[in-house]
């Protein structure tokens, strides 16, 4: 049982656009939500995180909306760069064992020059 | 600092052999934690382990998996009698004492083909 979908799962995007991913989850007892940018080759990093106390956290260019009623996340990135071409991952997990991640299938974004 | 280093990068196994996977954490990390990456699929979790203790195996399949964070050296995650469905990208991450949250970063992962 899949418990983080994620969407799309490929998306194009031209310079300076806005790219838009989306998570859902089904495990209420999720209360800590990253994302993870990962380039070919490497492994993931994380980019930015939320908790579900605030309904949005902005960091640069990059902003995660959270709706705790919905069961949805999603991941903003404003002005898009070609150097953000990458897999994004969602992520969720329990807080106090916050290393138990569990992943969506990730996306993976193309920015064109 | 050096991150997070594994080895091998990619690693070829006939079905039946073993299969070690090393990862050294950052300096002053003594938390390390396993994931795999099955293809197009995102990763998960399999074993998180501090030094001489595994914390949580709650992800580790049942069989032919192992893994071990001795007092010196590397963690090592071991798979016996390799399967062509064990195919996969292996990353561990470290942490300091801190735990998880921003404080984790993973290695660039050990590319496992069973042929």
């Amino acid at each position: 049982q899949q418990q983080v979908k994620q969407s799309p799962q490929s998306l194009i995007v031209q310079k300076g656009g806005i790219s838009i991913i989306n998570c859902a989850y089904e495990n209420t007892a999720f209360d800590y939500f990253p994302w993870y940018q990962q380039f070919p080759g490497k492994g993931p990093a994380l980019l930015i995180a939320i908790r579900p106390d605030v309904s949005e956290k902005k960091e640069g260019r990059f902003t995660i909306s959270f709706n705790k009623s919905a069961k949805q996340f999603s991941l903003h990135i404003m002005d898009s760069q070609p150097g953000d071409s990458a897999t994004y991952f969602c992520a969720a997990s329990i807080w106090g064992s916050n290393y138990k991640l569990t992943f969506g299938k990730g996306t993976l974004l193309t920015v064109n020059p | 600092n050096a991150g997070v280093m594994q080895n091998p990068r990619h690693l070829v196994r006939r079905r039946g052999q073993e299969a070690r996977l090393r990862c050294s954490p950052m300096k002053g990390h003594s938390h390390v934690y396993w994931y795999r990456q099955l293809p197009e699929e995102g990763l998960k979790f399999m074993v998180y382990l501090q030094k001489e203790n595994i914390i949580d195996e709650s992800g580790m399949p049942k069989e032919r998996f192992s893994a071990e964070f001795p007092k010196e050296g590397p963690s090592i995650l071991r798979i016996q009698q390799v399967v062509r469905g064990d195919s996969a990208a292996y990353f561990c991450a470290s942490s300091s004492d801190r735990g998880w949250g921003t404080e984790a970063f993973f290695g660039q992962g050990t590319r496992l083909t069973v042929v």
